[in-house]
């Protein structure tokens, strides 16, 4: 069963740089598309970007200049990293998988399962 | 990019249908058959449910459909039970600058 874990600070400065890591377990990262979401009171669910396990990736435009998404296929991990943070970042950190489309058999990018547990980053002084 | 525009809050009694809409703009659900629902327990992460418009994952009951109208994407709840009371997403492509959209989200109570 394919598990993900995120990790990384709690607690972030404003105009720091937010970095996470989420492991994936029972599973390789290879092949599959890897995302992040960030979830907040404010904004809903927020798509950020994706990584393939080649490291081609993407991501929403209006976090484009300060989002970096890279991947670790030795470590079966990828990471994000948001620069600049404001108390607007502060949010739940979701990574999560994009689904093998068996009807198609296409790796898809958007269709999100599983998901980590999320975890909830805070900016503050 | 502004996110899709759902319901704050839709309801029912058990065996009911409800019906969840997602609006957006011809540059995204209007454009494309790529439009998911997620579902959300408090204290969880979502749950995928319907993807491509009418597409259900296995495992999910065939009590979820999906259907597309123009720019407005339905969610229906069939005989509506305790454990549908959640919150649900849509999400959709939004093409090759925006790329995904999420929508804001309706809660569903089981009255």
């Amino acid at each position: 069963q394919v598990q993900l874990q995120e990790s990384g600070p709690g607690l972030v400065k404003p105009s720091e740089t937010l970095s996470l890591t989420c492991t994936v377990s029972g599973a390789s990262i290879s092949n599959y598309y890897w995302s992040w979401i960030r979830q907040s009171p404010e904004k809903g669910l927020e798509w950020i970007g994706y990584i393939s396990d080649s490291g081609s990736t993407n991501c929403n435009p209006s976090l484009k200049s300060r989002v970096t998404i890279s991947v670790d296929t030795s470590k079966n991990q990828f990471s994000l990293k948001l620069s600049s943070v404001t108390a607007a970042d502060t949010a739940l950190y979701y990574c999560a998988r994009g689904s093998y489309d068996i009807l198609t058999g296409n790796y898809r990018i958007d269709l999100f399962d599983p998901w980590g547990q999320g975890i909830l980053v805070t900016v503050s002084s | 990019q502004s996110a899709l525009t759902q319901p704050r809050s839709v309801s029912g009694s058990p065996g009911q249908s409800v019906t969840i809409s997602c609006t957006g703009t011809s540059s995204d659900v209007g454009g494309y058959n790529y439009v998911s629902w997620y579902q959300q327990h408090p204290g969880k992460a979502p749950k995928l449910m319907i993807y491509d418009v009418n597409k259900r994952p296995s495992g999910v009951p065939d009590r979820f459909s999906g259907s597309k109208s123009g720019n407005t994407a339905s969610l229906t709840i069939s005989g509506l039970q305790a454990e549908d009371e959640a919150d649900y997403y849509c999400f959709s492509y939004a093409g090759s600058f925006t790329l995904y959209v999420f929508g804001t989200g309706t809660n569903v109570t089981v009255l």
